[in-house]
């Protein structure tokens, strides 16, 4: 049973306190994504990762961080850095390989809450 | 930031109705792909279509693309109750495997 999963499916965070979100794929994908959403929004990028040992920063990295030690895992560490982190997290994957525009496919996302 | 604009950003019909949503977006792309999201869930893709294709079927679902208006239109015939969800176009304006681009999707709502 291929694809792409998240946990927690809801996070609640203390003020100062860092969380982690798991997201793993066994799909064999080189490339992985995180990406934020908010009410109403879209999604915005916040980091991804062609290959292992191997990210960059999206469009709102601040006040996150992530690792890519093996190809199947991408957690997402939301730091007491990151002020807003009530948001709707979904992690994604593709082929990856360079390729332009691929189909992306997303886990089921994780909620995360401030207490 | 959010290039990919779609419109309306809600949409209420009838079932049995068709919906239409459209997309537009500012630079070149090599393909654009629509993604339908339900409540509180991840998205799953519709379909792509290839920035050298004007038009693509799948099923129920009719897509176009006009890459000299840097727009697009998800077609929805014969809507059922269970197409109720938000649906979001993609683009690959960032280049390479950077991610793709969202935006901030059609909210659409079927009336049994």
């Amino acid at each position: 049973d291929g694809g792409i999963t998240q946990s927690p499916k809801y996070l609640f965070r203390k003020e100062g306190q860092n969380v982690t979100l798991s997201c793993e794929q066994n799909l064999n994908h080189d490339a992985m994504y995180w990406y934020r959403q908010d009410p109403g929004q879209g999604l915005r990028l916040i980091y991804y990762s062609q290959i292992v040992n191997d990210f960059q920063k999206g469009d709102i990295a601040e006040g996150y961080s992530v690792s890519r030690e093996k190809k199947e895992s991408f957690p997402l560490t939301v730091t007491s850095a990151q002020k807003n982190p009530t948001a709707f997290y979904l992690c994604a994957s593709s082929i990856g390989q360079g390729r332009r525009g691929e189909t992306q496919y997303f886990g089921p996302g994780t909620r995360l809450l401030v207490l | 930031s959010q290039q990919g604009e779609e419109d309306p950003q809600a949409l209420s019909i009838q079932e049995g109705e068709n919906a239409t949503m459209n997309c537009s977006y500012k630079t070149s792309i090599n393909n654009l792909q629509w993604y339908r999201q339900n409540s509180g869930r991840g998205l799953v893709h519709l379909i792509l279509i290839r920035s050298n294709e004007r038009e693509k079927h799948s099923g129920r679902l009719r897509v176009t693309l006009d890459t000299s208006k840097k727009s697009s239109s998800l077609l929805i015939t014969a809507s059922r109750a269970a197409d109720t969800a938000s649906y979001f176009c993609a683009t690959d304006e960032r280049g390479g495997a950077d991610g793709l681009t969202f935006g901030k999707g059609t909210h659409l709502i079927i009336q049994p």
